[in-house]
C-alpha cells in the first residue's frame, strides 16, 4: 500500500507570495493532520480535517488555512508568505475507526519551503 | 495533554540494543504512550505504541511502567541506520483527536 504523498517536495517562493501544498494519504485513511517544522520551534501541529471538516487548529494565524476534499485529499495554504514561514510542512494520514480505542498517524516525506 | 521528558541525546554503540527512556508522570487512564522516529530532514516514522502492557514488534520493543508514569523504547540491535530523533508522545485514546503534541525528542548516535 502507498503511504502518505505530499507535493511538491522542494518550493520556494518570496515573501508576500502566497502557497498551496498538497497531501494524499494512504488508501482509505479518512483523516488528514498537517504540522510545520522549523528548527527553533520544532513539530507543531497546524490542524486536522476528517470528512472535509476541520476537526482540530493549532495556535497558527490566519494566513494559514486547509481543506480536505471528498475523497480525503488535503490542501494547505499560506497567503502572504513570511520569511518565517520557511519550514518543512508535514501531512500525517491515520484510519480514524470510530470504534478504535487509538489510531495511529503515517506521516509524509514533507514539502521544503524556503521564503526569500 | 500529559508532557513527556526524554534526555536530549544519547549514544549507542552499533550491535548493541538502545534504551530510549520517556518520563510522562501525569500520564491519564486513557492516554497512550506512542514513539516515532524522524531520520534528518525525512517524516517521522511510527514505530509503536503502547497503553499499560509491554509491546513488541519488528521495529522495537516498549516497556511501560506498572504505575505508566515512564517508559523505555528498546531497539534491539542497534544499526547506523537507527541514527535519527526519537519522539515520545502521550496522546488520547477516546476522542481520536489527530493532534500530536511532539517535545523535543532524543536524538540517538548509533557509532560504529
Amino acid at each position: 500500500k502507498a503511504g502518505v504523498t505530499q507535493t511538491p517536495r522542494y518550493l520556494i517562493k518570496t515573501r508576500g507570495q502566497q502557497v498551496t501544498l498538497s497531501c494524499s494519504p494512504i488508501s482509505g485513511h479518512r483523516s488528514v493532520s498537517w504540522y510545520q517544522q522549523t528548527p527553533g520551534q520544532g513539530l507543531q501541529f497546524l490542524f486536522e480535517y476528517f470528512s472535509e471538516t476541520q476537526r482540530n487548529k493549532g495556535n497558527f494565524p490566519g494566513r494559514f488555512s486547509g481543506r480536505q476534499f471528498s475523497n480525503s485529499r488535503s490542501e494547505m495554504n499560506v497567503s502572504t508568505l513570511e520569511l518565517g514561514d520557511s519550514a518543512l510542512y508535514l501531512c500525517a494520514s491515520s484510519l480514524y475507526e470510530t470504534r478504535a480505542f487509538t489510531d495511529t498517524q503515517y506521516f509524509g516525506p514533507g514539502t521544503r519551503l524556503t521564503v526569500l | 495533554d500529559a508532557k513527556t521528558t526524554q534526555p536530549p541525546s544519547m549514544d549507542c554503540a552499533e550491535g548493541r540494543a538502545a534504551n530510549l527512556p520517556c518520563n510522562h508522570s501525569t500520564i491519564s487512564g486513557n492516554e497512550y504512550v506512542y514513539w516515532y522516529r524522524q531520520i534528518h530532514s525525512q517524516g517521522p516514522q511510527y514505530i509503536i505504541h503502547g497503553l499499560k502492557n509491554n509491546e513488541t514488534n519488528e521495529m522495537a520493543s516498549l516497556i511501560i511502567t506498572e504505575d505508566r508514569k515512564s517508559s523505555t523504547l528498546i531497539l534491539p540491535h542497534a544499526t547506523l541506520r537507527d541514527t535519527a530523533v526519537y519522539y515520545c508522545i502521550v496522546r488520547p485514546g477516546s476522542g481520536n483527536t489527530g493532534k500530536l503534541i511532539f517535545g523535543q525528542g532524543t536524538t540517538l548516535q548509533v557509532k560504529p
